[in-house]
């Protein structure tokens, strides 16, 4: 299967911590890598890997896989992490990546 | 400093060829791969291939064979998505990324995106 199921919107109280899930078949074999997009930017990478940050990510942002589920969580949220959540991965046919849909996060 | 800066918007009419352009600089253009990636108005990101400079190999998304044709030029650092006939839902931002690695490896850098307008 090439695809990513992603909740289309997820909200979270500011301070608390909120879960953004990607699911997939390929997730049984690879890690998600996770992006971070706010309005009229490109992309930023957030999480590699098994859990890894690139440096100027703040460590409120972790990673986890299980089965074919990965999730990225924000620990502590803060206003300015409202944006859209991609999650990727290499295809399970090994040849070629894909996205998922994405997931709104608002911060109340 | 890393960077990866893409050419201006562009504006094409239905069945026209279009160009646009990734340059890389700060790093060895030849020892990583470029990704490109679209985002149609109001949507989400979608991979569309990639391609490794060193040796021009690529690898297309099946939803995108054909459609586009991904190349280098090593002597100017400069990546390209090229265009033969341009359709009205070639409207998009596009992006280039440049991974940390391998062919599948997390996108670190991106550059700024090039809008594609197609209308009649």
């Amino acid at each position: 299967s090439s695809e990513l199921t992603q909740d289309p919107a997820v909200s979270v109280a500011l301070g608390q911590t909120v879960g953004i899930t990607c699911q997939g078949d390929s997730l049984r074999i690879y890690y998600a890598t996770w992006y971070q997009q706010k309005p009229g930017q490109a992309p930023v990478l957030v999480i590699y890997g098994k859990n890894n940050r690139p440096s100027g990510i703040p460590d409120r942002f972790s990673g986890s896989s299980s089965g074919n589920t990965a999730s990225l969580t924000i620990t502590g949220a803060r206003a300015e992490d409202e944006a859209d959540y991609y999650c990727n991965s290499r295809d399970s046919s090994h040849n070629h990546g894909v996205f998922g849909g994405g997931t709104k996060l608002t911060v109340l | 400093e890393v960077q990866l800066v893409q050419s201006g918007a562009e504006v094409k009419k239905p069945g026209e060829s279009l160009k646009i352009s990734c340059k890389g600089s700060g790093y060895i253009f030849t020892s990583y791969w470029i990704a490109w990636v679209r985002q149609m108005p109001g949507k989400g990101l979608e991979w569309m291939g990639i391609i490794y400079p060193g040796d021009s190999d690529t690898r297309y998304s099946p939803s995108f064979q054909g459609q586009v044709t991904m190349s280098a030029d090593k002597s100017i650092s400069t990546a390209y998505l090229h265009w033969s006939s341009l359709k009205a839902s070639d409207t998009a931002m596009y992006y280039c990324a440049k991974t940390k690695g391998g062919a599948y490896d997390p996108f670190e850098y991106w550059g700024q995106g090039t809008l594609v307008t197609v209308s009649s």
